[in-house]
């Protein structure tokens, strides 16, 4: 099972927008609603942002949105904060039990 | 509030076994809604689902093909933690292991992580 793609870095400044993009195949982000994306401090434990493609989780702000078309699913951060600069990864269920994530996204708040 | 809390072995050596537990508070190994993972971080891979294990009336595994000859999840009722046990070990497998739960299809509560590193 190969990793979904990430672009390796975004960046923008605060109160600017980034979209992150996350592609698979028709096998796992094309086949399921099932992409959530996860935001990653190092050295912390990774957090939930999006599930089901677009839901938030409680607490999450809605700066935070997420969409699918065909086989690449997209996370856009709007209104940048400081506070956003971290990794981000998306994971999509690959069928058979099987889950991937994608190579990751380092977001810089210039 | 659920907290999953991880074990720390730090270093394994060459063609030996990595053993990780995970505790859970907060909720229970043997619920019928969630299911217990490891996922793993390395520079070379990113981050890497290995495996579940989870109970729906009986319990189930499920592993990633690429380590699914060398790895064994468990859960232990007793102590309502769940572990990883990593066989025949190369520099490959170093990486930062975290367990985390699974809810229907994504993680929503993550342990803060254990750094492994496979040196003799």
């Amino acid at each position: 099972q190969s990793a979904l793609t990430q672009p390796p870095s975004a960046s923008g400044s605060p109160g600017q927008s980034v979209t992150i993009s996350c592609t698979g195949t028709s096998s796992d982000v094309g086949g399921y609603n099932y992409v959530s994306w996860y935001q990653h401090h190092p050295g912390k434990a990774p957090k939930l942002m999006i599930y089901e493609v677009s839901k938030r989780p409680s607490g999450v702000p809605d700066r935070f949105s997420g969409s699918k078309s065909g086989n690449t699913a997209s996370l856009t951060v709007s209104g940048l904060q400081a506070e956003d600069e971290a990794d981000y990864y998306c994971s999509s269920y690959a069928g058979n039990n099987n889950y991937v994530f994608g190579t990751g996204t380092k977001v810089t708040v210039l | 509030q659920v907290q999953l809390q991880q074990s720390s072995p730090g270093l394994v050596k060459p063609s030996q076994t990595l053993s990780l537990t995970c505790a859970i508070s907060g909720d229970s190994v043997s619920s019928n809604s969630a299911a217990w993972n490891w996922i793993r971080q390395s520079p070379s891979r990113g981050l890497e689902w290995l495996g579940r294990t989870y109970y729906r009336s009986k319990w189930y595994n499920d592993y990633a093909v690429s380590v699914k000859s060398r790895i064994t999840i468990n859960p232990d009722t007793s102590k309502n933690q769940f572990s990883l046990q990593l066989n025949s070990v190369t520099p490959e497998d170093t990486a930062v292991y975290y367990c985390a739960r699974m809810f229907h299809y994504y993680m929503d509560v993550w342990g803060k992580g254990t750094t492994v590193t496979v040196s003799s």
